[in-house]
């Protein structure tokens, strides 16, 4: 099973500011088979980055993902105050899906 | 759209059985999952049915656990025998794209086992 370590934990910013939150596999993911999702209270996941850097429909271009192997990263490039949530990372190129443990967004 | 239904409380040793309804969208061209999220395991993948029949489990839960599709029904379910308190969670079920990640989930079902 591979392991998604996120970091940081917590992530204080202001509105305006650039998040980069991080994930990172105990080994190699398939095809960059990572994706990325926003969670809010009271609310299901919902998929904002797929195949390590594809935006799904809808998602603002001020989300956007990167990296390949081991190592990824999300980044927010200006957070609204809409941003402010826990962010997941997945696998899919395992038989056994994973889920990172997230990353909560703050307002500072 | 996905919309979940099922028993919310249990005892010990009951079983828990889920179903999610697909609305909209092309039912057999999906996989669907169910996954589960609680404070001390986070997001776990339960397991997956494919659009060709085959099912992929989480190893840690396969011996307890069966899913199944109706095609008819457009209509996806969810077992898991001999709940115990860990086994309490918010359960959803999910759907992808063959190669894609999770891009529809239902609005989850809270789940607690307690005597």
């Amino acid at each position: 099973e591979i392991v998604l370590t996120q970091s940081p934990g917590t992530l204080s910013l202001s509105p305006g500011e650039r998040a980069t939150l991080s994930c990172r596999a105990s080994q190699s993911v398939s095809s960059n088979f990572l994706a990325w999702y926003q969670q809010k209270p009271g609310q299901a996941p919902r998929l904002l980055i797929y195949g390590r850097s594809s935006r799904a429909t809808g998602i603002p271009d001020r989300f956007s993902g990167s990296g390949s192997g081991t190592d990824f990263t999300l980044t927010i490039s200006r957070l609204e105050p809409e941003d402010f949530a826990v962010y997941y990372c997945q696998q899919y190129g395992s038989s056994t899906r994973t889920f990172g443990g997230g990353t909560k967004v703050e307002i500072k | 759209q996905l919309h979940q239904w099922g028993a919310g409380l249990l005892k010990p040793s009951e079983t828990l059985s889920l179903y999610c309804d697909v609305y909209g969208g092309s039912f057999s061209t999906y996989y669907w999952s169910w996954i589960r999220q609680s404070p001390e395991k986070g997001l776990e993948w339960i397991g997956e049915n494919t659009h060709t029949g085959s099912i992929d489990y989480n190893p840690s839960l396969k011996s307890r656990v069966t899913m199944s599709v109706d095609t008819s029904k457009n209509q996806v379910s969810l077992k898991l025998t001999s709940v115990t308190a860990a086994d309490t969670a918010m359960y959803y079920c999910a759907r992808r794209p063959p190669l894609g990640s999770f891009d529809s989930w239902g609005q989850g079902t809270l789940v607690t086992v307690s005597s």
